[in-house]
């Protein structure tokens, strides 16, 4: 059964700074990771989606890597600003089911 | 183009009472996922809908159901609703079933039973 875990589960951050949200996977035959952002009572937004045979991608500020072997993506977030602030999921795709972390809440200091 | 439409936004129930949510997909989107989410457990994966069969079931007990129409609308029912029932519900779209295209979120139905 695959097991999602996010790390860390808070970070604050001062306005401009880069940096790094973790996820990690236990069966590494998956299909693609999907990372979200979620701002309170609302929906998922699809941010960066990976396909297994990936090994990033990139939108905007946004750079999110994938190392099957290891089991672990990284979603990169450069200049942080305020409205980055929420909280970040990121969801492991294999065999028809499709698992979620525990998700990062952000916040970005002005 | 229009996203992921959800509805009602909010509801309040009474406990035993039914429910009934709904869930457009995407236009040309033919899979719809729903998921619960709360505090304590966090994204729970309900079923996934595909060309009106449903593909995959998590784990929730029968009360749980859902249909998807020829339209690829979908709805989800909770019969005999429960306090713990109340939580976030989720749909989601995508153009085919197994998640190669990845989801798109709708913003949900806040459902309270009291």
């Amino acid at each position: 059964k695959q097991e999602v875990t996010q790390i860390p589960a808070a970070l604050s951050v001062p306005e401009g700074e880069n940096l790094v949200l973790n996820c990690s996977f236990t069966d590494s035959a998956i299909y693609n990771l999907q990372w979200f952002r979620q701002d309170p009572g609302k929906g998922l937004t699809s941010l960066l989606l990976i396909q297994s045979s990936q090994r990033e991608q990139t939108s905007g500020r946004l750079n999110a890597s994938l190392d099957k072997s290891s089991g672990r993506s990284t979603l990169y977030i450069a200049a942080s600003q305020p409205g980055d602030s929420a909280t970040y999921l990121c969801a492991v795709h294999n065999n028809n089911d499709m698992r979620f972390g525990a998700g990062t809440r952000l916040t970005v200091k002005p | 183009k229009a996203g992921v439409t959800q509805t009602p936004r909010y509801l309040i129930k009474t406990r035993g009472q039914q429910v009934t949510l709904s869930c457009s997909p995407i236009s040309g989107h033919r899979s719809v996922s729903w998921y619960q989410q709360t505090p304590g457990q966090g994204l729970q994966f309900l079923f996934e809908y595909f060309s009106e069969t449903q593909r995959n079931k998590g784990n929730f007990p029968g009360r749980f159901s859902g249909r998807q129409f020829s339209n690829s609308r979908s709805e989800m029912n909770v019969s005999t609703l429960e306090l713990g029932d109340s939580a976030l519900y989720l749909c989601a779209s995508s153009l085919e079933t197994g998640g190669l295209y990845g989801y798109t979120f709708g913003s949900g139905t806040r459902l309270t039973v009291v």
